[in-house]
């Protein structure tokens, strides 16, 4: 059993660039939830697809935009960047987004560093 | 809403002590309880978690935690510290009983194990 992977590992940016993260979920899962952890943070929540639909959103602005593949991979695309998006960004997969009388697990990838200068 | 707070951003335990890690939450509804652990430059592990079964939760590499609704706590232990723990660990809470399960994390504290 694959688990959850993520690319790539590190990646540097410059203020106002565009950047696109990606995540292959674990297999036989088809959610997906990135979360952001700024450096000496818990992670934020930032959004969960469910079979190629936002399923849910956090508190983060529409330049935080994201995709989900018939695959179930996903990637997190960040518009404009600020120096505050520097961050590890984390994909977690889990089967199933709906859990009314059990949790779902989820699964995290190693996440990927992104630093902006 | 729901949050989670986790007193101590920094714990310093000796080889062999007893580790406590506490955590307290808030939520408006019942909620599923996680402890998570971060070594550095790596994503997150789940330790073990509380989803309304028994009370007392055991975990992997020797950790447990209680689930007190009185005081709205998950505090996590460990009887004896080894070197290897050292490492950041999360509380995290999440609604059970609802169409959309999102993990809220508390800030983390740091495990700091000395010989």
């Amino acid at each position: 059993e694959t688990g959850v992977t993520q690319s790539p590992t590190h990646l540097i940016k410059t203020r106002g660039q565009q950047v696109t993260l990606r995540c292959s979920s674990q297999s036989g899962h088809n959610t997906v939830s990135w979360y952001q952890q700024a450096l000496g943070q818990g992670p934020q929540f930032i959004f969960q697809y469910y079979r190629e639909e936002e399923n849910g959103r956090g508190n983060f602005p529409p330049r935080f935009s994201g995709l989900q593949f018939p695959n179930y991979s996903s990637e997190l695309n960040v518009n404009a960047l600020e120096l505050d998006d520097s961050a590890l960004y984390l994909c977690a997969s889990s089967l199933g987004a709906s859990g009314r009388s059990s949790y779902n697990e989820q699964f995290f990838g190693p996440g990927t560093r992104l630093t902006v200068l | 809403a729901q949050s989670v707070t986790q007193l101590g951003s920094h714990v310093s335990v000796s080889e062999g002590a007893l580790v406590l890690l506490r955590c307290n939450y808030s939520s408006s509804v019942p909620p599923y309880l996680f402890w998570y652990v971060q070594y550095p430059n790596q994503g997150l592990q789940l330790l073990l978690k509380y989803t309304s079964a028994a009370t007392l939760v055991k975990g992997i590499n020797g950790f447990e935690a209680e689930f007190k609704k009185s005081e709205t706590s998950f505090h996590l232990t460990k009887p004896s510290a080894h070197m290897s723990d050292a490492a950041e660990y999360f509380c995290a809470v999440s609604a059970m009983n609802t169409g959309f399960q999102k993990l809220v994390f508390g800030t983390g504290t740091r495990l700091l194990v000395s010989p």
